[in-house]
């Protein structure tokens, strides 16, 4: 059975790094790429990003780049979404996703609660 | 950014009904649509790709088509469980985009 665990949920201030992530399991980790989407609260979602677990190749939305880093470690099946400074803006669930090659997600994880408060 | 726009942002419908969800493109996609259904509080659900092909499990009454710029969810014979926000999305170039979403309620 594919899975997609994410890390919980995560209460930091403004300023503070941040590193969460996404385990697969039940498939072939690096034959898939892992995609993030950001729902800020009471808002619809946002394509943030993929990696392919392989080789490390990312795509970013450009509205992302910079703002976050996605890596990956293939060896022990993990994704990860990384800030170096957060800002409240940050506040939302962020959900990892199975990404088919040539399609789009068709497994997701269960969600990462991110919230900054002073 | 290629930009989609759902229409109806919301919809109440009845157990029963037949509804239909019409996602536009900002330009062509040619057929690299997708439907996600997210139900309050969870992680969204993925039930069509390439605009027309169910996903794995995904029960026949979900139904989808179109080409290029304008597609179509169409679920029939709505269940207490269909209630939930629906999300089209391309994936013809980068950065995929999402709809704003539908939010189909129960009347």
């Amino acid at each position: 059975e594919v899975q997609l665990v994410q890390s919980g949920a995560e209460v930091k201030k403004p300023g503070e790094s941040l590193k969460i992530s996404c385990k697969g399991s039940g498939y072939t980790f690096t034959n898939y790429w892992i995609g993030w989407v950001r729902q800020m609260p009471g808002k619809g979602l946002e394509w943030m990003g993929i990696i392919y677990p392989d080789d490390s190749d990312t795509r970013f939305n450009p509205s992302f780049q910079g703002q976050v880093t996605i890596s990956v470690d293939k060896s022990i099946n993990t994704a990860y979404l990384q800030w170096n400074s957060l800002k409240a803006s940050d506040t939302a669930i962020y959900y990892c996703g199975r990404h088919v090659t040539g399609t789009t997600f068709d497994y997701w994880g269960q969600g990462s609660l991110v919230t900054v408060s002073p | 950014d290629i930009q989609m726009t759902q229409s109806p942002s919301s919809l109440s419908a009845s157990v029963g009904d037949r509804v239909t969800i019409t996602c536009r493109a900002s330009q062509g996609v040619s057929h690299y649509l997708a439907w996600f259904q997210q139900k309050p509080g969870k992680a969204p659900k993925s039930l069509i790709y390439a605009a027309s092909t169910l996903q794995s499990g995904v029960p026949s009454k979900f139904s989808g088509s179109g080409s290029g710029t304008d597609f179509t969810l169409t679920i029939s014979s709505l269940q207490p469980e269909d209630f939930a926000t629906y999300y089209c999305q391309q994936y013809n170039a980068y950065p995929y985009t999402f709809g704003q979403g539908t939010k189909l309620e129960i009347k």
